[in-house]
């Protein structure tokens, strides 16, 4: 079975600083990756997606994330980070075989100071 | 293109009693699948609806069911409910073809119905 890990439950930037979300899964073959963000009392909504091709995927809003088969990691970044970047963010993973349903990480609520 | 409407958007239900939660996905979507999140237990699938039938369900009790109407609307519904049932519950639709999912494409969200049992 596929699990997914995000790397602090926290993190807290400068406006303006660079933004490193990390998530690293685990599986036999390599998943289908998502990111999504999820803002106060709001559904999900999806920032990029990894399939196959380009490892280097980009999202909405300047994210983009990179994939590392060798490291199981798809660590979600941006340059520059914005006062309304401030949410929760969710890595997500799902498999080509079996049940396909998401599997999601624990989340990682990203506070950004000024 | 209209998205996911999920209704209503809170409910307050007591221990005991029996609740029914709504999902309409986007037009052209036929599979619905239905997530619970909860701040102990993060994101979890709860099943999958696809052509009216349950094809994938995750680890929760029976109590949890759901069905999908044959416009792909679909409801869940909890009975029994307990304390711990206080959730935020998410509706995600997706694009399908045939009978498999298309695992590389992505999952619609709407805004979730929040469940408070007291």
């Amino acid at each position: 079975a596929q699990s997914v890990t995000q790397l602090g439950s926290h993190v807290s930037v400068s406006e303006g600083a660079l933004v490193l979300l990390r998530c690293n899964y685990s599986s036999s073959v390599p998943p289908y990756l998502f990111w999504y963000v999820q803002y106060p009392n709001q559904g999900l909504q999806l920032l990029l997606k990894y399939t196959t091709g380009a490892t280097l995927v980009k999202g909405i809003n300047g994210f983009e994330a990179e994939f590392k088969k060798s490291e199981t990691s798809f660590h979600l970044t941006k340059p520059s980070a914005h006062m309304s970047d401030a949410a929760e963010y969710f890595c997500a993973v799902r498999m080509d075989t079996g049940r396909r349903a998401l599997t999601f990480g624990s989340g990682t609520r990203l506070q950004v100071q000024p | 293109k209209a998205g996911v409407t999920q209704t209503p958007r809170y409910l307050i239900k007591t221990r005991g009693q029996q609740v029914t939660l709504s999902c309409s996905p986007i037009s052209g979507h036929r599979s619905v699948s239905w997530y619970q999140q909860t701040p102990g237990q993060g994101l979890q699938f709860l099943f999958e609806y696809f052509s009216e039938t349950q094809r994938n369900k995750g680890n929760f009790p029976g109590r949890f069911s759901g069905r999908q109407f044959s416009n792909s609307r679909s409801e869940m519904n909890v009975s029994t409910l307990e304390l711990g049932d206080s959730a935020l519950y998410l509706c995600a639709s997706s694009a399908r073809q045939g009978q498999t999912p298309l695992a590389n494409t992505e999952a619609f969200f709407g805004q979730g119905t929040r469940l408070t049992v007291v």
